[in-house]
């Protein structure tokens, strides 16, 4: 079936530095979604990305689909220890039907 | 409420027992999910309901799990004859549209099977 990739596991970064995590899925999506929970939290949605090459961005937050809509990416600049939690894209497959398949979630750590 | 509310929030059984868990969608959304999340995974589709029928239960894990809407809103999810790997939070998420809309997931029931 599906699967939906991350990239890092596991991010540590000292407040200030920026941050990326990479998404990539076996197969060609319809859309691809972002989302964050923070620790004991549940996921909150960030963003949503439908073109094929899309960026868009969210204060220090950038997000980017793939020119093949297989793969996604999040940066986030300058880090504050706000955005502690953990990053997880969540994919709609082309043809499939409208479940969305999360990926294993990056959890970012920012040391003040 | 104006948020997706899910019952209980904690729920402690013995391996071999019944388990229902309670969703309440936001009022007006038609698309209902069930997930399943592990210490440290991400959320693991379980069902999606478009209305009162399950439009994709390809997530169930076996034959103990069964989820139900009967008008569109409530969903309940039912888990029969608990095993200790059933251990997890369950999350359940609505969503206004089923085609590309976001979810929105309530704070979800932590189930402990003993």
């Amino acid at each position: 079936g599906q699967q939906v990739m991350q990239i890092p596991q596991y991010q540590h970064v000292q407040e200030g530095e920026d941050f990326t995590t990479y998404c990539n899925s076996s197969t060609t999506l319809s859309n691809i979604q972002w989302y964050k929970q923070r620790p004991g939290g549940h996921p909150v949605f960030l963003i949503q990305l439908v073109k094929s090459g899309e960026v868009k961005k969210q204060k220090r937050l950038t997000f980017q689909f793939g020119e093949a809509k297989k793969n996604s990416s999040l940066h986030i600049t300058a880090t504050q220890t706000t955005d502690v939690g953990t990053y997880f894209c969540a994919a709609l497959s082309r043809g499939a039907t409208n479940k969305l398949i999360f990926g294993t979630g990056t959890l970012l750590a920012v040391q003040p | 409420g104006a948020g997706v509310s899910q019952t209980p929030s904690n729920k402690v059984t013995e391996k071999g027992k019944y388990v229902e868990l309670r969703c309440d969608p936001i009022s007006g959304h038609t698309a209902l999910y069930w997930y399943r999340q592990s210490l440290g995974q991400g959320p693991e589709f379980l069902i999606y309901f478009q209305g009162t029928g399950a439009a994709d239960d390809s997530g169930l894990p076996n034959d103990r799990f069964f989820a139900v809407r009967p008008e569109g809103s409530v969903s309940t999810l039912k888990i029969q004859r608990t095993e200790r790997g059933d251990s997890a939070v369950y999350l359940c998420a609505s969503s206004l549209n089923p085609n590309t809309g976001e979810l929105f997931f309530g704070e979800g029931s932590r189930l402990t099977v003993l």
